[in-house]
């Protein structure tokens, strides 16, 4: 079974350009989430959708980011303008949201961004 | 709110001796509780997860930890320790089941292993 896909794996920018990043979840995998990982801290949700509607953005800085889940499957995530401290690595995870007790989230690679 | 706290940012080990990283949560209800591990360039994959059955959780690789609700903690361990073992380790707890698991995670603890 194919894993979690993400790319690019790799993105320097200068500050307040744009960028995306593009995720395809593990096939038929319902729930998709986007984490942010800055260098020496855990994963910290910004975005988990559920199909294609969001479950929870409460962390997504709306000002800055956005993403977007068309029919279910594949998700970006956009950032424009972008800050200095934007740079870290997003990881995008899927589960299969059919569990009765905890779904197993299931992580990609991830994208490190540089904002210079 | 809910907080994962994991002692110990780095730990060092010798190749076949004990591994113990420590991990403290904080949260008003039972939770779910999960420890990740992180190779470099690589993303997250899950070891174990405690999910309310039984506190002594079996993982991959030989790894295993225990909930301990009087204590608040679910360390992990292995009783030798392998040169492939080293790696970063995420501590990661939710409260919420099925598919709402917006997952909390510590800070991480890069474990070294020495020949």
């Amino acid at each position: 079974e194919a894993g979690v896909a993400q790319s690019p794996r790799y993105k320097i920018i200068e500050k307040r350009q744009s960028v995306a990043f593009w995720c395809n979840p593990i096939s038929g995998h319902a729930t998709l989430y986007w984490y942010q990982q800055i260098l020496g801290q855990g994963p910290k949700l910004l975005i988990q959708f559920q199909n294609n509607g969001v479950v929870d953005d409460s962390q997504l800085p709306k000002d800055r980011f956005s993403a977007e889940r068309l029919k279910g499957v594949d998700s970006t995530l956009k950032i424009q303008p972008a800050k200095l401290e934007d740079s870290a690595v997003y990881l995008c995870a899927s589960s299969s949201g059919t569990s009765g007790v905890v779904d197993t989230q299931y992580f990609g690679p991830g994208t490190r961004l540089t904002v210079l | 709110a809910q907080s994962v706290t994991q002692l110990g940012s780095h730990v060092s080990v010798s190749e076949g001796a004990l591994v113990l990283l420590r991990c403290n949560y904080s949260s008003s209800v039972p939770p779910y509780l999960f420890w990740y591990v992180q190779y470099p360039n690589q993303g997250l994959q899950l070891l174990l997860k405690y999910t309310s059955a039984a506190t002594l959780v079996k993982g991959i690789n030989g790894f295993e930890a225990e909930f301990k609700k009087s204590e608040t903690s679910f360390h992990l361990t292995k009783p030798s320790a392998h040169m492939s073992d080293a790696a970063e380790y995420f501590c990661a707890a939710t409260t919420y089941g099925g598919s709402q698991g917006n997952l909390i995670f510590g800070k991480g603890t890069k474990l070294s292993v020495k020949p």
